[in-house]
């Protein structure tokens, strides 16, 4: 089977910059995505990483280490509008994606 | 354009009752997944359509059942309805199969059971 553990909750400053670490144990998998969700929302996609290394996408990165099976989700310059909860998801077979727990993160003025 | 809409949006069943949740995927997607999301967990992948065909299924018992229709909507079906399956239902579709496909999510069915 696969799992994935990331924190439950992180807290930060409006303007700072946050990472949200999530680590695997999987025996195969494709590719590790992130996904936002505010109260009562839908779950956004935000990020895919199928190759190790950074992946960019405007104030979100995203980052994959297989050989650590780690990888983390980088938020700069943070807007109170980014307080959510953020899942890291494993892609298995076509797409059998299995979801931490998600990590509620806070920002405070 | 329409994002991924699902019906309804709020249901209330009794144990043992059977239930049909409905979603209608992006224009022009042809994969519908669907997942279960208790509260404070994260989304569980419950069955993969794409192309009218189950192409994948996650670890949940029999009472739960999906079909795909030619225009690429599809529907779940939970019978036999048990407390445990009060959760928030989602749809999310995508234009291909593989895992590296974003997937667009419906804003869910909240089914509760009493």
């Amino acid at each position: 089977g696969q799992s994935l553990e990331q924190p439950s909750e992180v807290t930060a400053v409006e303007g700072a910059i946050v990472q949200i670490n999530c680590t695997y144990q999987t025996s195969g998998f494709y590719g590790l995505s992130w996904y936002q969700q505010h109260d009562g929302g839908a779950p956004t996609f935000l990020s895919y990483n199928g190759l190790d290394g950074l992946e960019e996408t405007g104030r979100f990165s995203s980052f994959l280490s297989r050989s650590d099976s780690y990888g983390y989700l980088l938020l700069q310059e943070l807007q109170m509008k980014d307080s959510a909860s953020y899942f890291c998801a494993l892609g298995g077979g076509y797409q059998k994606v299995t979801f931490g727990i998600g990590t509620k993160l806070q920002v405070i003025p | 354009d329409a994002g991924v809409t699902q019906s309804p949006t709020h249901l209330i069943k009794t144990r043992g009752q059977h239930v049909t949740l409905r979603c209608s995927p992006i224009s022009g997607h042809k994969s519908v997944s669907w997942y279960q999301q208790v509260l404070g967990q994260g989304p569980q992948f419950i069955f993969q359509y794409y192309e009218k065909e189950e192409r994948g299924r996650g670890n949940f018992p029999d009472r739960f059942s999906a079909r795909q229709f030619p225009n690429y909507s599809s529907e779940l079906n939970v019978n036999a309805l048990l407390l445990g399956d009060s959760a928030l239902y989602l749809c999310a579709s995508s234009l291909g199969i593989n895992s590296n496909q974003p997937q667009h999510f419906g804003d869910g069915t909240r089914l509760s059971i009493l």
